[in-house]
């Protein structure tokens, strides 16, 4: 199977707060599980990635926590400010499989000033 | 900062016409992918291209879609005949190498079939 599921669909978080997104998988031969951002009319931009050998990877305000026996991983945005507005897309691939992206359903996520 | 580039931004079309989405891909990177994102869903892979041929494809990449490497800056993606249900924004992306999984994604055409 290669689903990715994503919750909540939608979120929203006060300024100075944390947003919390969950996805889980089933296909545990994926090796890469990226985040991406999205902005109205723009295109998905890497936000921050981790690999299934690694529990937790932290860059600035946003932390990936991976918990591979669950096959669960989620994203925190800590201090969430109102530029964080935006639509958040887990995904997982497998480079066996070159590399494509398979990505959850996307939470948008709106933060309240 | 390099950066994948798309025209057109949005393309009308009618049903059962032709279109071309046009991509340029980071310069220097070797690996290039399709995806699509229907409103309100979520992104989707179409396929992906290595070496002039496609390494990989989805069930949705079917007979009516082609993707062509014309020459050394420019990735196509062609669609024979659309549909309304081809109705999407379609992103091109890119990556540095096969070994390398960031992938780099442009702004996205927006495809209107009436």
């Amino acid at each position: 199977q290669q689903q990715v599921k994503q919750s909540p669909q939608s979120l929203i978080v006060q300024k100075g707060g944390i947003s919390i997104i969950n996805c889980a998988y089933e296909n545990t031969a994926f090796d890469y599980f990226p985040w991406y951002q999205q902005f109205p009319g723009k295109g998905p931009a890497l936000l921050i990635a981790i690999r299934p050998d690694v529990s937790e990877k932290k860059e600035g305000r946003f932390t990936i926590s991976f918990n591979k026996s669950a096959k669960q991983f989620s994203l925190h945005i800590m201090d969430s400010q109102p530029g964080d507005s935006a639509t958040y897309f887990c995904a997982a691939s497998l480079k066996a499989a070159g590399n494509k992206l398979t990505f959850g359903g996307g939470t948008r996520v709106l933060v309240k000033p | 900062e390099p950066e994948v580039t798309q025209t057109p931004s949005h393309q009308v079309t009618q049903m059962g016409q032709e279109v071309i989405l046009r991509c340029v891909p980071i310069s220097n990177h070797l690996y290039f992918y399709w995806y699509r994102q229907i409103l309100g869903q979520k992104v989707e892979f179409l396929v992906s291209f290595y070496n002039n041929e496609i390494s990989e494809k989805s069930e949705i990449f079917d007979d009516q879609f082609s993707v062509e490497r014309p020459d050394g800056s420019n990735f196509t993606l062609k669609i024979r005949s659309t549909k309304l249900e081809d109705s999407a924004m379609y992103f091109c992306a890119s990556s540095a190498q096969p070994s390398t999984d960031t992938q780099y994604f442009g702004p996205g055409t927006r495809l209107t079939v009436l």
